[in-house]
């Protein structure tokens, strides 16, 4: 049973258009991340959320953790070609070691 | 900066054959994990190691053994390669701790393995 659902698995945008993609549980997470991977690369983080509520901003990346820490969204202002790869949630579980990942959400900005 | 490197981008093997994934970071982690990527399932995790020699199994471990020998050094090792075990592998560290900074894993560039 995959923890972590990530919405849509697929979108297509033109550049400069906004976007939004989704992380949801039905489970409650101490903290979340969001990470990109590149093709030909290893995932790298880019913000974790930690509190209820929270908002991060990483520059045209607005990260917001759900109230009841269930559920995280991802929104890109004025996408970019080089925003493009594999955007994937994560979160802590069963061990602070052990961390799970979404099935991700694979972002193709088109010029 | 932390680097993790893992010894092949891509790898060919045959069915039946033995195959060894080699994974080393410089940044003195405790734990070290070995995921597999396939398209539509995300990562999932086939063993991690908290310690030199201590593992625990992950997800998804059936096929798969491990080697942590020393603490930069964690190896995945496939007894009798099968064509489902066509996949990324990709290799993970980070520190041992219960923070939001000891959270980040820090991945290696993959291997792309093909079993035929």
């Amino acid at each position: 049973t995959q923890l972590l659902e990530q919405s849509p698995q697929f979108l297509s945008i033109q550049e400069g258009e906004n976007l939004t993609v989704y992380c949801n549980s039905s489970s409650v997470f101490s903290s979340l991340q969001w990470y990109r991977q590149e093709p030909g690369e290893g995932p790298v983080l880019l913000v974790t959320v930690v509190t209820g509520g929270e908002v991060k901003k990483l520059k045209r990346l607005t990260f917001q953790f759900g109230d009841a820490r269930k559920d995280s969204s991802l929104h890109i202002t004025a996408a970019q070609t080089g925003d493009t790869g594999l955007y994937l949630c994560a979160g802590p579980y069963s061990s602070a070691s052990k961390i799970i990942f979404g099935s991700g959400t694979r972002l193709s900005i088109r010029p | 900066d932390v680097k993790v490197t893992q010894s092949s981008r891509y790898l060919v093997k045959r069915t039946g054959e033995k195959v060894f994934l080699e994974c080393v970071q410089d940044m003195d982690h405790e734990n070290m994990f070995w995921y597999r990527q396939d398209p539509g399932l995300g990562l999932r995790l086939i063993y991690f190691s908290y310690d030199v020699k201590m593992k625990e199994k992950g997800d998804i471990p059936e096929g798969y053994s491990v080697s942590r020998e020393k603490k930069e050094r964690f190896s995945l090792i496939l007894e009798s390669a099968s064509t489902n075990q066509t996949s990324m592998y990709l290799c993970a560290s980070k520190q041992e701790g219960y923070s939001v900074s000891t959270d980040t894993q820090y991945f290696g560039p993959g291997t792309r393995l093909t079993v035929l």
